[in-house]
């Protein structure tokens, strides 16, 4: 069974049309994090949650926001898409804190957006 | 600021052969290491992790090694599979707080293995 769930699988907005993504865990993990992907590349950090507390990469475009209403789930708004948004959008989740060594990240499926 | 490089971009090897990944690193003072797995269009699979201290780890047919020193990781595929064809993809960890939670992706291996 998916433990980190992404929706949609694929989302296709047009330039400029707020859009939003969603992203759900069972595992109730208290870090969260929103990964941007484009073709053949590395996934970039966009920001992540550490329990309630938002943490924000220094090259993250103003374009894009997080909220994170309660521990399961997390969404990525994008504001203002333009053409260069259009990527492969991760959603990650971690237990993180005292004695937990480890901390491997789980990945959702990902949303793929289409910017018409 | 940490980098990470994979090389090669890509293989092709055919069915059956031991095949070795390359992942290296800037900074070697990691906190831990960890290899993916990423079909086409899919998110990421975690495949093993291997902590600052530790030497190796291994999960079936595949074992990763780290050389912190020298800024190195390998991941060791042995008797390659069809279904093995994927983008292998490393990330290292610096910290356990902070912004040194993120993981710094290297920019993938992508893999097939030829029937």
């Amino acid at each position: 069974d998916a433990m980190v769930i992404q929706n949609p699988r694929y989302q296709v907005t047009q330039f400029g049309k707020p859009v939003t993504l969603s992203c759900s865990q069972t595992l109730n993990h208290n870090v969260m994090y929103w990964y941007q992907q484009k073709s053949s590349q590395a996934p970039k950090l966009l920001f992540h949650y550490y329990d309630k507390d938002f943490n924000n990469e220094a090259d993250t475009p103003d374009n894009f926001q997080s909220r994170r209403p309660n521990t399961s789930f997390c969404f990525l708004d994008i504001r203002s898409p333009g053409l260069g948004d259009a990527a492969m959008y991760l959603c990650a989740t971690s237990r993180q804190g005292q004695g937990i060594a480890k901390n491997i990240q789980y990945f959702g499926a990902g949303t793929r957006l289409s910017v018409l | 600021k940490q980098e990470v490089t994979q090389i090669p971009a890509a293989l092709s090897v055919p069915e059956g052969e031991n095949l070795v990944l390359n992942c290296s690193f800037t900074d070697s003072a990691i906190y831990n290491l960890q290899w993916f797995r990423q079909d086409p269009g899919k998110g990421l699979t975690s495949l093993l992790l291997i902590q600052s201290s530790q030497r190796e780890q291994t999960s079936g047919r595949l074992n990763a090694s780290l050389d912190k020193s020298s800024g190195r990781s390998t991941l060791y595929i042995a008797a390659s599979q069809p279904g093995d064809s994927a983008t292998y993809l490393c990330a290292v960890r610096m910290g356990s707080s902070g912004s040194a939670r993120q993981l710094t992706f290297g920019s993938g291996t992508q893999l097939t293995v030829l029937p």
